[in-house]
């Protein structure tokens, strides 16, 4: 069964914690990417990858890393510099080419204890 | 500054009426423009674009969209909705000058849809 695999669904942080959401896909897509979502605010890019061992920044990358080492895989790490992490997170991922569309796993809640 | 608005916040239309869900766009040159639906707690999903050609695309679960480009707009339309239809309806655009790049989509902020029995 072929799509896109976040967990967990929801996570909870501790201050000063980092805490890493998984991404997986089996699409066998090239690009993969993660976006932030909060209530009235749509969707904001956090980071993009478009080929193995290689990520750029998004709109708000600030306070987040991620890695690219396998082509089915890219990890976020929220770390302890961003600031106001609850959030719900979306990872997705689509082929490269002019017309593609993106699929999108069911998403991480992200809380802060 | 290139933008997409989704006018309305909510739209709630009755079970068997007509919807439509409005997007404007202000970007340069001849952009592709998307519609993802996002159910309760989950992902999005996309439901139709428009790259060139017709001005009324169909997509997914009965849904179409009519692009006017003298107006800049895209708006999702059904004839006749339905309960399940209920969910949140973000439209998308990219640019033509960047394709192949979904890194360039500009999204909408969203409209939630409520249809009632």
């Amino acid at each position: 069964d072929g799509g896109i695999t976040q967990s967990p669904k929801y996570l909870f942080r501790k201050e000063g914690q980092n805490v890493t959401l998984s991404c997986e896909q089996n699409l066998n897509h090239d690009a993969m990417y993660w976006y932030r979502q909060d209530p009235g605010q749509g969707l904001r890019l956090i980071y993009y990858s478009q080929i193995v061992n290689d990520f750029q920044k998004g709109d708000i990358a600030e306070g987040y890393s991620v890695s690219r080492e396998k082509k089915e895989s890219f990890p976020l790490t929220v770390t302890s510099a961003q600031k106001n992490p609850t959030a719900f997170y979306l990872c997705a991922s689509s082929t490269l080419g002019p017309n593609e569309k993106l699929f999108f796993g069911s998403g991480t809640q992200l809380s802060v204890l | 500054a290139q933008s997409v608005a989704q006018p309305e916040d909510q739209v709630n239309v009755a079970e068997g009426n007509p919807l439509t869900v409005k997007c404007t766009y202000s970007v340069s040159g001849n952009p592709y423009l998307f519609w993802y639906v996002q159910y309760p707690n989950r992902g999005l999903q996309f439901l139709l674009k428009y790259i060139t050609g017709d001005n009324l695309v169909k997509g997914s679960y009965g849904f179409e969209a009519e692009f006017n480009k003298s107006q800049t707009s895209f708006h999702l339309k059904k004839p006749s909705a339905l309960v399940s239809d209920s969910a949140l309806y973000f439209c998308a655009v990219r640019p033509s000058l960047n394709a192949g790049n979904n890194r360039k989509l500009i999204w909408g902020l969203g409209t939630s849809l409520a249809v009632n029995p």
